[in-house]
This record gives structure tokens, sequence and C-alpha cells, in this order.
């Protein structure tokens, strides 16, 4: 079954620590590929995306994800976290039948 | 203006009752969605219509009746819903299903519907 998988479930971190969370998706063709980000209480927000090109894409607020086709891999990452990225991360998939699928999502906390 | 707006915000009905959620978005986008989250869940889709008409319907049970009828606006109708279907319902767009479309999906705020 087609699916997105995110390998961890819930990360903790202290501010200032690096920041690297594991998507990999089983759709094979065309994909696009995205990370949406959950604060608390908010609506989901595009961190990034990825369509075509450079493998290595940058988004807002510091975050970046690299692309690895050979992986089907899509990890998201950001060099330093803040206590302000506390929220829930979701990578989520469009194949070429329309579908958009979400990861099961991963719950950063960021300690002070 | 990259806003999906959806109202109401809160919903509170019984299990007889029938309701509509609303969603818009004035960005001239042609492919819309609804979605349904529950607490510390990810989005699960449950309708896509492109062009105003319905595409993916992912076997929604009948009581979840999607209407678009026109290229703003997306409804869903709800009807003798169960206390199970209280949850976060998530309206989104994007300006057409892809790939090949290279298109993100922009979501609104959602209506958090309680089943009593």
């Amino acid at each position: 079954a087609q699916s997105v998988s995110q390998h961890n479930h819930h990360v903790i971190l202290s501010e200032a620590a690096s920041l690297e969370l594991g998507c990999n998706y089983s759709y094979g063709g065309t994909v696009n590929l995205f990370w949406y980000v959950q604060y608390p209480g908010q609506h989901l927000q595009l961190l990034l995306k990825y369509f075509s090109g450079d493998p290595l894409v940058k988004g807002i607020k510091g975050f970046e994800a690299e692309f690895i086709k050979s992986k089907f891999s899509f990890n998201l990452r950001k060099p330093s976290v803040q206590w302000s990225d506390t929220a829930e991360y979701f990578c989520a998939v469009t194949n070429q039948g329309g579908k958009l699928i979400f990861g099961q999502g991963t719950e950063l906390s960021v300690k002070p | 203006d990259t806003e999906v707006t959806q109202t109401p915000k809160h919903l509170v009905m019984g299990m007889t009752n029938k309701k509509s959620l609303k969603c818009e978005q004035h960005m001239g986008h042609r492919a819309m969605y609804w979605y349904k989250q529950k607490a510390k869940k990810p989005p699960e889709l449950m309708f896509v219509y492109s062009y105003e008409k319905l595409s993916i319907n992912e076997s929604v049970p009948s009581r979840f009746s999607p209407e678009c009828p026109n290229s703003s606006l997306l409804n869903l109708h709800l009807h003798a819903l169960q206390p199970e279907d209280s949850a976060l319902y998530l309206c989104a767009s994007s300006q057409r299903l892809g790939p090949p479309s290279n298109t993100e999906a922009f979501f609104g705020q959602g209506t958090r519907l309680t089943v009593v």
C-alpha cells in the first residue's frame, strides 16, 4: 500500500540542538514532497516543498530538507532549534493520483 | 490573498441533526480537499474535488456528503453523525491536482466538530 512513514513519534531537544526528522514514502513515479508544521492550536502551515531540481530545498524559519530519490526519503533538518519550534511536523506526499497523504507526524518539544 | 476560510470554527451537533461545514478560497484554485483530523493524528483525506467535480472519495460514510457549488466554495453536509465523528475538519485548496502539476495545498483553520 502507498504510505508515508515518519520515523520519530516524539523528539525532545534542548535549544540550539540540531534537528533531523526522517520521512520515507512508498509511492512510485513522480511525487511532490512537503513538510507541514502545526503549532499548538493553529492550522497547518507549509514549511517547504520539493517538486523537481535541486534535491536540497530550503524553507521558512531556517528549515531545509533533502530529497534522496534512491532512498525514497525526504528528511527535514534544522541546524539549531528554538523553543518556538515546538510543534507537530508532518511529512506529506502527492502522487499522480492527486492524493495529498500525510505521515503520522512527529511531535517536537524544545526545552528552553 | 492566500487564505482558505472555514466556517464555523466550532460546531456542536446532536446525532439527529443536519449541519453543513463551509470552505471558501479566492486564490483561483481548482482543486479542493476535505480532511478529518483527530487529536495527535495526521489529517486523513476524505474527498478531493477537481474543477468542481468529485475526483476522490476515500470510502467515506454517506453521512458525510460533499458539495462543490462553484470553484471558490466547498461544503460538507453532515447528517446522522456518530460521536466518533468528532474531530477537526480541515479544508484545503491547491491550484490543480498534482503532480505533474507543481502545486502546494493551503489549509484552512478547520472546524472543530463535536457530536453529542
